[in-house]
């Protein structure tokens, strides 16, 4: 079993739909939770990092952590075309700490 | 957000052949870097954890020998392939520790290999 589990979908959406990305995972003591955007032939781009339980919002996007049911959730509202990319979740246990990677969410966002 | 360059952004060798990657932390001091790989439709594995003025921490399973590390300055850590061949080709990815309070991990734009 993996450490972490994200769908890889692919997820399909109209624009300004709002879009939910989920994870799970397996090892309780993970205490740094991010999400990344990843578009094609691209490196990751980190969007939302989150430090134990909780919500972050930043824009358009929230960043859930509930560390009792090992779940993290990322929410796009609005979404947009340009949100077309696949989005990875991670997470560490320390700070600076090695990442352990989703296999990351195809999305796609039609106008 | 802080910059990670890789050089070169792409590269074709023949099998047999190294290859020297760069990764750079342009606009800050990276004491950790670490570098992962790519397979397509496959999320980021890590190969090492590179830090500064020491040896590299290899994954299991990765080959230290085949998969050179130096992270020479603050700025700078390569990754040098030797002997590539075919199954070598992926996508390479590292990423540069930015010290502050949360300690956040920025990555570079990755380099395609191919090894013909």
């Amino acid at each position: 079993q993996k450490e972490v589990e994200q769908d890889p979908g692919p997820l399909s959406v109209p624009e300004g739909a709002i879009v939910s990305l989920n994870c799970t995972y397996s090892n309780s003591a993970f205490q740094y939770f991010m999400w990344y955007r990843q578009y094609s032939r691209k490196g990751p781009e980190l969007l939302m990092y989150t430090y134990s339980s909780g919500n972050k919002e930043d824009g358009r996007f929230t960043a859930q952590v509930d560390k009792s049911s090992k779940y993290i959730s990322l929410f796009i509202r609005d979404s947009q075309p340009s949100d077309s990319a696949t989005y990875l979740c991670a997470m560490t246990l320390t700070n600076a700490g090695k990442s352990t990677f989703g296999d990351g969410t195809t999305l796609t966002v039609k106008p | 957000g802080a910059v990670v360059s890789q050089h070169p952004s792409r590269v074709i060798c023949k099998s047999g052949t190294s290859v020297k990657i760069e990764c750079r932390s342009l606009d800050f001091q990276a004491t950790t870097m670490f570098w992962y790989r790519q397979f397509p439709k496959q999320s980021l594995m890590l190969m090492a954890t590179s830090n500064e003025g020491s040896k590299a921490t290899y994954e299991q399973g990765v080959e230290k020998d085949k998969f050179l590390i130096n992270h020479a300055s603050l700025t700078l850590s390569t990754l040098t392939v030797t002997s590539a061949h075919p199954e070598d080709s992926s996508f390479y990815i590292c990423s540069a520790i930015l010290a502050n309070a949360q300690d956040e991990q920025f990555f570079g734009p990755g380099t395609r290999l191919t090894v013909l």
